[in-house]
């Protein structure tokens, strides 16, 4: 089955320990992007990759980094999470670039106290 | 000024009636407009996707784009209580973003 996969789902952590939200795509897609969504602020683009070892910020990559050294994952990493970082994260993945319909993963729930 | 625009809502409609959804966005370059429904607690999912000035007729969705005026809409005709959902509008700005608008909540009421 055509999926974008994300891990863990559900994550509760305190300020300051580094994390890493995991995103998996089986479809070969050449783009990948991470969205945060909060209410009244809608999802906004965090970082995206057009290729392995290529990526570029989105419009709030503050307090994020990401890395893209295979083709099928692209690794969310907070170094020090802070709790306006809480939110509900999206991965999200299309076949060429931003132009073509992203397919998203199932979202990441976290919660930094 | 927002870069995507939305009625936030909520937007209620009779069931069988037609919903309409509008979006207008800021940067004349754009040239990819995407409707995402998204239910609640659920990953947004592509509704429909248009490129080029006019209508586009998928089902009971209709996409309408007016790049002279920048602006967007999403019509549901026959409306059903299962498309009571968020409806995105997102809009590729002219590189390799993609910005999305708030979002409108539509309620069909049976």
């Amino acid at each position: 089955e055509a999926q974008v996969t994300q891990n863990p789902r559900y994550l509760i952590t305190v300020t300051g320990k580094k994390l890493t939200v995991t995103c998996s795509q089986n479809m070969n897609h050449e783009y990948m992007s991470w969205y945060r969504q909060d209410p009244g602020l809608g999802l906004r683009q965090i970082y995206y990759s057009m290729n392995v070892e290529v990526t570029d910020k989105g419009d709030v990559p503050e307090g994020y980094k990401v890395s893209r050294k295979e083709k099928r994952n692209f690794p969310l990493i907070l170094e020090s999470p802070s709790p306006n970082q809480t939110s509900l994260y999206f991965c999200a993945s299309s076949l060429a670039n931003s132009y073509n319909e992203q397919f998203f993963g199932p979202g990441t729930r976290l919660t930094v106290l | 000024q927002k870069e995507v625009e939305q009625n936030s809502g909520p937007l209620s409609v009779p069931e069988g009636a037609i919903a309409s959804l509008n979006c207008t966005y800021s940067d004349r370059v754009s040239q990819s407009f995407f409707w995402y429904r998204q239910y609640s607690g659920k990953s947004p999912e592509l509704i429909m996707s248009i490129y080029s000035n006019g209508d586009k007729e998928d089902g009971r969705f209709t996409a309408q784009l007016n790049k002279a005026s920048q602006y967007v809409s999403l019509l549901i005709r026959d409306s059903q209580p299962s498309d009571s959902a968020t409806y995105l509008c997102a809009v590729n700005v002219g590189n390799e973003k993609l910005t999305f608008g708030t979002g409108t909540r539509l309620t069909i009421i049976p």
